[in-house]
């Protein structure tokens, strides 16, 4: 079965305290996997999209990188307004579904 | 701004009733998808229209339905609403059905 599975759930970081998010996915040969950023109450944000096993993306104080079975999000020096939930997401070969991980609450403290 | 527009933002009915909710693309975007989030549990994927026709099928209730217009906007028909049903309701949409997914800014629905 398609899965995607987040770890931590939360997260609280001081502000500067580089960490990284994981998710790890099973699924049937992966077409792509997506990082969002959702705030409390408004739709998820689009970030990253990786498509194949040593891929790298970059933004800002955010750096995606794709393995195997698992993709990383890596947040560094972060600042309070990088506090949200971030949500991995992949698509599988066959189908069209799109699976979502239940997400990673970031709270960062000044 | 993601360019999905999505009305109305807030819903508030009684159980049995029905609700239609609507949802307008970005300009270009053939695709259309729909999520249902609740507190207790992540974006569970509904439904996908592309170009008017139906393109994946998800946890889709049978008391929900959707379609997609020959203009490309989409509406979510929820039936027979019970409580359970209180949930974020989020459309999505991408220029095909592999690509990248822009989000609106959902519908909040309450079931009283």
């Amino acid at each position: 079965e398609d899965q995607v599975t987040q770890s931590p759930e939360a997260l609280r970081l001081q502000e500067g305290e580089s960490s990284s998010l994981n998710c790890s996915y099973t699924v049937s040969g992966l077409r792509g996997l997506f990082w969002y950023r959702q705030d409390p109450g408004k739709g998820p944000e689009f970030l990253f999209t990786l498509y194949s096993a040593g891929e790298e993306k970059e933004k800002e104080r955010l750096k995606a990188t794709l393995t195997k079975k698992e993709s990383f999000l890596h947040i560094t020096a972060p600042k309070p307004e990088d506090s949200a939930t971030y949500l991995c997401a992949v698509q599988a070969n066959t189908g069209n579904q799109f699976y979502f991980g239940t997400g990673t609450s970031l709270t960062v403290i000044p | 701004d993601s360019g999905v527009t999505q009305t109305p933002k807030h819903l508030i009915t009684a159980t049995g009733q029905r609700v239609t909710l609507r949802c307008s693309p970005r300009s270009g975007d053939l695709s259309v998808y729909w999520y249902q989030q609740s507190l207790d549990q992540g974006l569970q994927f509904l439904i996908q229209y592309y170009n008017g026709e139906e393109r994946a099928k998800g946890n889709i209730l049978e008391r929900f339905s959707a379609q997609q217009f020959p203009d490309l906007h989409s509406e979510l028909n929820l039936s027979s609403l019970e409580l359970g049903d209180s949930a974020l309701y989020f459309c999505a949409s991408s220029v095909a059905s592999s690509e990248t997914q822009y989000f609106g800014p959902g519908t909040r629905l309450l079931v009283l």
